[in-house]
């Protein structure tokens, strides 16, 4: 079973606007973590956010935690026609598994 | 640094027939994992491995599906016989793992095999 789910499943904005996408869990973890895949690729790591954190910046990028309503926000400011792909939240219970949920695609029209 | 290599990058096979994948994972990275990704759905853990130990296989179809780790570096994951259903990507990644540090738990992917059962 699939511990995070993300939310809008698909999403189309204009190149320069923000992108926000949510991700909710089911049980306490250690970390969430946000990949991106590009069509036909593997996933690359964007950033990892501890249970005791509550925001998180990297470049373009920020994410948000909220472990009491057991949600993740991951928002992409200026988008780029480059940022078209889908994006997953990845949770890791107390434990050593690492789970994906079902993805949001993202969509940038230049 | 050289990334997760996998090959083969496509496969297509007939149902029943076999078929392994091969992985290859980043040097010093101490966890390895296999995952199945079906188009549109996000990756589902196969199995973890720690080292050459298992730390997890409970998502893994045992009766079809058997992977090993040799000496604690690369893996195999093979599937005997193949069913229609096993049409996916199979992506494996690894992660440092250990104690402390930034990235212990971030994981770094392979491009995948992308498998057709026919």
């Amino acid at each position: 079973s699939q511990q995070g789910e993300e939310d809008p499943q698909a999403l189309s904005i204009q190149e320069g606007e923000n992108a926000t996408m949510n991700c909710s869990y089911k049980t306490s973890i250690n970390n969430l973590q946000w990949y991106r895949q590009n069509s036909g690729r593997g996933l690359v790591h964007l950033i990892l956010i501890r249970s005791n954190e509550r925001e998180k910046h990297s470049g373009r990028l920020r994410v948000t935690l909220d472990t009491s309503k057991k949600s993740s926000s991951l928002l992409i400011t200026a988008s780029r026609a480059a940022d078209t792909a889908s994006y997953f939240c990845a949770t890791s219970p107390w434990g050593f598994k690492t789970i994906f949920g079902a993805g949001t695609r993202l969509f940038v029209k230049a | 640094e050289a990334g997760v290599a996998q090959s083969p990058r496509y496969k297509i096979i007939e149902k029943r027939q076999s078929v392994a994948f091969w992985c290859n994972p980043i040097s010093g990275h101490a966890t390895l994992y296999w995952y199945q990704q079906i188009l549109g759905q996000g990756p589902k853990l196969l199995i973890q491995f720690q080292n050459n130990g298992v730390v997890d296989d409970s998502q893994l179809p045992k009766d079809r599906f058997s992977a090993e780790r040799l000496k604690g570096v690369d893996s195999t994951l093979k599937i005997q016989p193949a069913k229609l259903e096993d049409s996916a990507v199979y992506l494996c990644a690894s992660s440092p793992g250990g104690q402390g540090g930034e990235n212990i738990e971030k994981l770094f992917f392979g491009s995948g095999t992308q498998l057709s059962v026919l």
